[in-house]
């Protein structure tokens, strides 16, 4: 089963807008991070917003906020104001911080493509 | 400048030759990783080091070894590369197995033909 389900492959969002991107995650830990990393065409890995499972406020960076509903498994990142730059690919990913080997490796979703129209 | 960084960024080879690709990271970090990343399939982890002369594999090993003679390298070894190793891979590296912190290095886009 998968861990981390981005159900949007794509997205389309005109510029100045906000935009949601979705992302369900699957877990019987009670300790985890949920994490979301935006890919330009460039390829790196850019950090954008962490959750902890036991963070009681929704995380916010500058114009990014993630919506954590904690019961229906749901980690969805907001861009608001969104801008030509923005125009990426968007991974989730969740670590689980206690497993049997110890090993804590990021697990990602498939990514969605964001495409921001002037 | 804390930063991971990855040798090379491109390379092009042929099956069987045996490659190397280097990941160095300046931060004293125990927990080290290395992603391929494939189109449809996101990121998935290969190998791991939770600290010096402690390597595991993760969820794709096959084909790929590893090393962790020094806490700052991790190099990612390929004994006799095949086609389908054709990939986009990402070193990582983090303070422990826990916390917010997960440094990627830049990426190093492998062809084998």
């Amino acid at each position: 089963a998968q861990k981390i389900t981005q159900t949007q492959p794509g997205m389309f969002v005109q510029e100045k807008e906000a935009v949601t991107l979705d992302c369900t995650y699957d877990t019987s830990d009670q300790s985890y991070g949920l994490f979301w990393y935006k890919q330009p065409s460039s390829g790196e890995m850019i950090f954008l917003i962490y959750q902890g499972s036991y963070d009681e406020q929704n995380a916010t960076e500058g114009r990014y906020s993630l919506n954590f509903q904690k019961a229906r498994k749901s980690a969805n990142l907001v861009i608001s104001a969104s801008q030509l730059g923005d125009s990426a690919m968007y991974f989730c990913a969740m670590r689980e911080y206690y497993t049997q080997s110890g090993n804590t490796p990021l697990v990602f979703g498939k990514g969605t493509r964001l495409s921001v129209i002037a | 400048e804390a930063q991971v960084t990855q040798n090379p960024r491109y390379l092009i080879t042929v099956t069987g030759k045996k490659l190397t690709v280097t990941c160095s990271q300046n931060m004293n970090h125990e927990y080290m990783s290395w992603y391929r990343q494939d189109p449809g399939l996101g990121l998935r982890q290969i190998y791991y080091s939770m600290n010096v002369e402690v390597t595991d594999k993760g969820d794709v090993p096959e084909g790929y070894k590893v090393s962790r003679k020094e806490k700052r390298n991790f190099p990612l070894i390929l004994e006799s590369p095949s086609p389908n190793q054709t990939s986009l891979y990402f070193c990582a590296s983090s303070p422990g197995t826990s916390g917010n912190e997960q440094y990627f290095g830049p990426g190093t886009r492998l062809t084998v033909t």
